[in-house]
C-alpha cells in the first residue's frame, strides 16, 4: 500500500520568497513521484517527477524537488515565488509498471502575497 | 504529452438522474482513469480502464452506480447514477503517459453540481 502526506493545507509566501511544499511518502516497493499543479478550474499538469535516474529534479516553472530515502520525502521548492504560482499543488505516488492509478496527498494551497 | 478533452464541461442535474461524461484523447493510448475530486479534496481514484475488457474498479466505488465505458484506444466514458447531491465533485479523466513510471496527464475535468 501506499500513501503521501502533504503538511499544511495552506502555505503562504510573499512574492520573492522560496517557496517549500513538504511531502512525505510511504511505499512498500521503490516509489515513482510525482508533483502535480491546479489552477483554478482547470485540470492538473505535470510539474516533474521522479524515476530514480537522479535524486534532484527540475521541473516546469522554475521549480524542483529533492528525492530523500532517508526520510522519505520529496519536497518541491522554488527559490522566488511569483504571483503566478499561486495554486493547489499535489504530490502523488505510483508503484510503476502502467497499470495502477496514482495515490494522492491531500494537496497544499500556495497563496502568494504581494 | 497528449491533449485531453471532456464534455461537459461542467453540468448542473436534479438528484435522481444519470449523467455521461466523456473523455477524447488526441492519441491511441492503453490505459485510462478516471478520478473524482470532491469539493475542497485530493483526487481519488474511481477505476481504471483498459480497452477490451472490463474497468477495475477501486474500493467504494461500483459499476452500477459509476458504468464506464471503453470501446477504442482514445475514448472513454463514466456514467454518474442515480444522483444525490454527494455525487457533487469534479471528475477527471486521465491516461497512462506511455512509460513505465505511470506518470498521468489529465483532462480538464467535468465540474458536476447535483440538487
Amino acid at each position: 500500500a501506499q500513501s503521501v502526506t502533504q503538511l499544511g493545507s495552506h502555505v503562504s509566501v510573499s512574492e520573492g520568497a522560496l517557496v517549500l511544499l513538504r511531502c512525505n511518502y510511504s511505499s512498500s516497493v521503490p516509489p515513482y513521484l510525482f508533483w502535480y499543479v491546479q489552477y483554478p478550474n482547470q485540470g492538473l499538469q505535470l510539474l516533474l517527477k521522479y524515476t530514480s535516474a537522479a535524486t534532484l529534479v527540475k521541473g516546469i516553472n522554475g521549480f524542483e524537488a529533492e528525492f530523500k530515502k532517508s526520510e522519505t520525502s520529496f519536497h518541491l521548492t522554488k527559490p522566488s515565488a511569483h504571483m503566478s504560482d499561486a495554486a493547489e499543488y499535489f504530490c502523488a505516488v505510483s508503484s510503476g509498471g502502467g497499470a495502477d492509478g496514482l495515490t494522492f496527498g491531500k494537496g497544499t494551497h500556495l497563496i502568494i502575497q504581494p | 504529452s497528449a491533449v485531453i478533452s471532456q464534455k461537459p464541461s461542467r453540468d448542473i442535474c436534479q438528484r435522481g438522474t444519470s449523467l455521461t461524461i466523456q473523455c477524447q484523447v488526441d492519441s491511441q493510448v492503453t490505459m485510462m482513469f478516471w478520478y473524482r475530486q470532491q469539493p475542497g479534496q485530493s483526487l481519488t481514484l474511481i477505476a481504471t480502464a483498459n480497452q477490451g475488457s472490463e474497468a477495475t474498479y477501486e474500493s467504494g466505488f461500483v459499476i452500477d452506480k459509476f458504468p464506464i465505458s471503453r470501446p477504442n484506444l482514445t475514448f472513454s466514458t463514466l456514467t454518474v447514477s442515480n444522483m444525490s447531491p454527494e455525487d457533487s465533485s469534479i471528475y477527471l479523466c486521465s491516461v497512462d503517459g506511455g512509460s513505465y513510471y505511470n506518470e498521468q496527464f489529465f483532462g480538464p475535468g467535468t465540474r458536476l453540481t447535483v440538487l
